[in-house]
């Protein structure tokens, strides 16, 4: 078993672009998070996705913002129109069930918005 | 609102001397604690959580409701101890809410 994975590991973008960051759960596991980690912050939830549905989203930025969990496919966090704010570590964590303790972390993504 | 807080950025000791890492919690209802670790050029990992009270890689942590604290110790450290700590707490949803890291550093 491979782990998450994520990619890109880095990603740059310029003011107004799209980002894209993509996440593959560990075999097996449904249940999809993804953190963002501000420099000197620590990891803040985002959102909590299974398989087709969002269960919560209590912590995405309302615009701009969306991800989504396809049935086949990798999980995707958008973010449309990036400004210089957006620029930070993006982490994906996945499991098997809905127990917080068995969240497995991804390295993450660092996006750099110049 | 849910909030953990990690008062320590850099936590720098000789091994063999004995380290806390120190991790308060707001909530007001029986959360959930746990300590995780991101080794250098590794991912994040759980060390270990208050319900199964375990000793982890010599490391121990005990939930004290009345202070309101989850602090992470060790009698000895190792230069192998090197790594960003994270304590975290669940509120009984399936969110984590991280506080914001020390860095151990053990010097030989």
């Amino acid at each position: 078993n491979a782990g998450v994975m994520q990619n890109p590991r880095h990603l740059v973008r310029r003011r107004g672009q799209e980002a894209r960051l993509r996440c593959s759960p560990m075999k097996g596991h449904s249940h999809v998070y993804w953190y963002r980690q501000l420099p000197e912050e620590g990891l803040k939830f985002m959102v909590y996705l299974q398989k087709e549905n969002i269960i919560d989203e209590s912590g995405m930025p309302k615009e701009r913002f969306s991800a989504e969990f396809p049935k086949e496919g990798p999980s995707i966090l958008r973010i449309q129109q990036v400004v210089r704010g957006d620029s930070a570590a993006y982490f994906c964590a996945s499991s098997p069930s809905p127990e917080p303790y068995e969240q497995y972390f991804g390295p993450g993504t660092r996006l750099t918005v110049t | 609102a849910q909030r953990v807080t990690q008062p320590e950025k850099l936590l720098s000791v000789f091994k063999g001397a004995p380290v806390e890492l120190k991790c308060n919690y707001s909530y007001s209802g029986s959360p959930e604690l746990f300590w995780y670790v991101q080794y250098s050029r590794q991912r994040l990992q759980l060390l270990l959580r208050h319900i199964s009270r375990e000793s982890i890689k010599g490391f121990t942590a005990d939930l004290n409701k009345g202070e309101t604290s989850f602090h992470l110790k060790k009698p000895f450290a190792q230069e192998e101890d090197s790594a960003m700590y994270y304590c975290a707490l669940n509120n009984a949803g399936n969110m984590l809410t991280f506080g914001g890291g020390t860095r151990l550093m053990v010097k030989p």
